[in-house]
């Protein structure tokens, strides 16, 4: 079983649509949580950091973590076509992780205008 | 200010070769990672260094190495390719290298082994 399940989708929606992301975590060590995007053709970058349980919000992006039932979610409101990209939650332990980050397989997402 | 910088962008080698893959960190920045992306496994960790030390490993084969400068930019080495290491080889940068800084990562290498 791998650390980091992420149902890889791919998940097609429409212009306007609210998305819900999604990844489960099996090591209880992972105290970091973060939701990376990747376009095609270039490297990860970093949409959302959270450390504690609880929802964190910026702009149109949510990010829940839920550490009792190692579930953590991205949810994008009013997606856009330029949303449309491959999703990746990560996961760190923190302490001596030093530059370790546990990814999820990924979602590949499609905003249709 | 600059981003990640990784060279080359691709690459073709042939099995049994080695190769060299180099990362420019984000100034002032001391700690780079190196992954491994491949449409089977994934974004894999390579290893983490940090003031010319590795401080971190994940699980791949004595062929994957890698090393630091002074200047913290970094370079990772593999040897005697086999087909299966064709793959997006990414690095990040990090100021210290812990979870409260983030990762910033680069465009990637795309190595090909024929």
């Amino acid at each position: 079983q791998k650390e980091v399940e992420q149902d890889p989708g791919p998940l097609s929606v429409p212009e306007g649509a609210i998305v819900s992301l999604n990844c489960t975590y099996s090591n209880s060590a992972f105290q970091y949580f973060m939701w990376y995007r990747q376009y095609s053709r270039k490297g990860p970058e970093l949409l959302m950091y959270t450390y504690s349980s609880g929802n964190k919000e910026d702009g149109r992006f949510t990010a829940q973590v839920d550490k009792s039932s190692k579930y953590i979610s991205l949810f994008i409101r009013d997606s856009q076509p330029s949303d449309s990209a491959t999703y990746l939650c990560a996961e760190n332990a923190g302490g001596t992780s030093y530059g370790k980050l546990t990814f999820g397989q990924g979602t590949i997402l499609t905003v249709h205008p | 200010k600059a981003g990640v910088t990784q060279t080359p962008r691709y690459l073709i080698k042939t099995r049994g070769q080695q190769v060299t893959l180099s990362c420019s960190p984000i100034s002032g920045h001391r700690s780079v990672s190196w992954y491994q992306q491949t449409p089977g496994q994934g974004l894999q960790f390579l290893f983490e260094y940090f003031s010319e030390t590795q401080r971190n490993k994940g699980n791949f084969p004595g062929r994957f190495s890698g090393r630091q400068f002074s200047n913290s930019r970094s370079e990772m080495n593999v040897s005697t390719l086999e087909l299966g290491d064709s793959a997006l080889y990414l690095c990040a940068s990090s100021p210290l290298g812990s979870s409260v800084d983030g990762y910033t990562f680069g465009s990637g290498t795309r190595l090909t082994v024929v």
